[in-house]
């Protein structure tokens, strides 16, 4: 596709839920992060990936959260159990390699509403 | 630990003033440093990055910055700024730790006055 799309671009979940947030990265390109981004805050990194595999998974804020991709393709960041203070935009980001230098593109987000 | 700090939250110019954001990172180590921009409604994108060589970097829109790194810094330039210049402005760098990992500061609010 033409830029990284994300999806739901909304999600609404009671406290204790499971949700499933999708990312699809620009065709071709290596490297996928997610951030968390909480109301008036910065990004927070929570991982990423080099193809199918996650070098670095010391952002995600515990074991509820988990992420996967496969095909060097799409990815999907889970949140078990989810509670309120998971409330936040998660952004998702792809490059075409991991080598520190190369530019994010970032999706629109999905904002996360934990009632 | 490593982080990066943007000095300013908010900042407010009229247009035609000149721009200097902040940002100072801590880390000892190799660093590729960016800033990135999210205009209102719009995905976050990049403005400018050094990686090597001359440590004053141009990007789009008249801006540029200049890493010192003596001081861990890499502060965003802008001689005259327009009302379009209105946006989230964010300091990220990314560590080579063994793997790579971006760390992002809190991000600064320009409001620019027409």
């Amino acid at each position: 596709g033409a830029g990284v799309s994300q999806s739901p671009s909304n999600k609404v979940t009671e406290k204790g839920k499971d949700v499933e947030l999708r990312c699809d990265p620009i065709s071709g390109h290596t490297a996928l992060y997610w951030y968390r981004q909480r109301l008036g805050q910065g990004l927070e990194f929570l991982i990423y990936f080099q193809g199918n595999s996650a070098p670095d998974k010391s952002g995600l804020p515990s074991d509820r959260f988990s992420a996967e991709r496969t095909g060097e393709s799409v990815s999907t960041l889970t949140i078990q159990r989810t509670q309120q203070e998971d409330s936040a935009v998660y952004l998702c980001a792809s490059s075409l390699d991991v080598g520190g230098a190369d530019e994010q593109f970032f999706g629109p987000g999905t904002r996360l509403t934990v009632l | 630990a490593q982080s990066v700090s943007q000095h300013n939250h908010h900042v407010i110019l009229s247009e035609a003033a000149s721009l200097e954001l902040g940002c100072n990172y801590s880390y000892g180590g190799t660093v590729n440093l960016f800033w990135y921009v999210q205009y209102p409604g719009q995905h976050l994108q990049l403005l400018l990055k050094y990686f090597s060589g001359d440590p004053l970097v141009k990007g789009i829109k008249g801006f540029e910055a200049e890493f010192i790194k003596s001081k861990f810094s890499f502060n965003l330039r802008k001689p005259s700024v327009q009302w379009s210049d209105t946006a989230e402005y964010f300091c990220a760098v990314t560590l080579d730790t063994g793997g790579f990992k971006t760390i992002f500061g809190a991000g600064t609010r320009l409001f620019v006055k027409a």
